[in-house]
This record gives structure tokens, sequence and C-alpha cells, in this order.
């Protein structure tokens, strides 16, 4: 089973500022299958990047997803206040299925 | 809108049994696999299972393997999670979710529901 780590556990930043979030696989994740989704209070996760760094219908461009092999990054340039939410990633190279335990951007 | 509405969650007892519904609307319902991911309040995203197009093939993890049985109608647009079994690490948050692909439940799901709660506890 690959398991997915992600980094920073939270991130404590003001809008504006760039977040950066890491996701590390324990193994490579075969042709990039790496998927994020963002997750706010109390709604269901939602699609934001697949195949690493395709950006989902909806996203704005602040939104990039980079990586390969283990090392997956996901980027928000600029933080806007309805960018706070919880971010997973997920792979989806072999079975099973795993997701990571998420990195919490949250308002300094 | 395409939209999936997950019902049929509760308290049960250990070794007791549900079975959760997941109506979709909005699109195509058997051009696509579909999946359940749980999630513990608080807690990260676990995947549990994924049923292709037809349901011809079906996959779970190891943790519901043998207690927990996919379904889907096409007909009536609906999927189904028969939870046998149950144990209290089983109490989670169930989420539907559509896979955007026809012959592959192993990818990554593209619309979710809000999900439906299972309460495991004597």
């Amino acid at each position: 089973e690959i398991v997915l780590t992600q980094s920073p556990g939270t991130l404590s930043l003001s809008p504006g500022e760039r977040a950066t979030l890491s996701c590390r696989a324990s193994q490579s994740v075969s042709s990039s299958y790496l998927a994020w989704y963002q997750q706010k209070p109390g709604q269901a996760p939602r699609l934001l990047i697949s195949g690493a760094s395709s950006r989902a219908t909806g996203f704005p461009d602040r939104f990039s997803g980079s990586g390969s092999g283990t090392d997956f990054t996901l980027t928000i340039s600029r933080l806007e206040p309805e960018d706070f939410a919880v971010y997973y990633c997920q792979q989806y190279g072999s079975s099973p299925l795993t997701f990571g335990g998420g990195t919490k951007v949250e308002i300094k | 809108e395409v939209q999936l509405v997950e019902s049929g969650g509760g308290v049960v007892r250990p070794g007791g049994s549900l079975r959760l519904s997941c109506a979709a609307s909005g699109f195509t319902f058997d051009d696509y696999a579909m999946s359940w991911v749980r999630q513990v309040p608080g807690k990260g995203l676990e995947w549990v299972s994924g049923i292709t197009w037809n349901g011809v093939s079906t996959g779970y993890a190891d943790s519901v393997k043998g207690r927990f049985t996919i379904s889907r109608d096409n007909a009536k647009n609906s999927l189904y999670l028969q939870m046998n079994s149950l144990r209290a690490e089983d109490t989670a948050f169930y989420h539907c979710a559509r896979i955007p692909a026809s012959y592959y439940y192993f990818y990554y799901m593209d619309v979710w529901g809000k999900g439906t709660t299972v309460t495991v506890s004597s």
C-alpha cells in the first residue's frame, strides 16, 4: 500500500500569501496518478487537481499542482478568503487507493 | 445540476447491518464507475469500495472485504453499499462519489455527495 504523507499538518497564512503544500509517497506513484481535493467544513470534498497537474473545472489558475514519482506539490499563488480549507492528496496508481492525512490551510 | 445524495445511515449495534443508498441525478449514471469513501469526523478520507459502470468489476479496501458489498441499479440511477458485521471502527461519514471513467473503479473522483453518517455503538 502506498502511504501518502502530507506536510505541514496545518499552514497558517494570511490572505494574499503563497501556500505550498507537500504530498510525499512511500513508493513512486505510477503515471503521476495523483489527485488533490479541497474540503471546507460541513461540505463534501471537491476535486481540485488530477493527473498531478490538471486543474478541475471551476478552480482559478492561482491553484497549481506539480511533481512526479514520490514528491508532489500543491501551490496556491495568492490566498483568497475562500481558499482556507483542508486539502487532501490521493493516489490512484496502485491498489488500494489511498489518501494523505490532509493539510489544513488556516487564516493567520 | 450533477448531484449525489446518500441515505440509509444511522445508529447500529456491533455486528449489525445497514444498507446505504446513493441517488444520482444530472448526468448519465451508467456512463460512470462509482465509489464509496468514508471519513471519520475530523479525520482523513478512506476509500471503501468501487464498481464499474456495469457492475461487473468491484473492489474493496481490506478493512471491509468480506463484510461490505457494493452494487448499483442503473435503471434507478442508484448506488448501494450493503454493510454487514459492522464494527465500531466502521463509524464514519460515508460519501458516494463519481469516477470519471466507465471501466475503472480505481481512479480519482470528480463529484462527491455530502454523505450519510454511520454510527456503530452498543
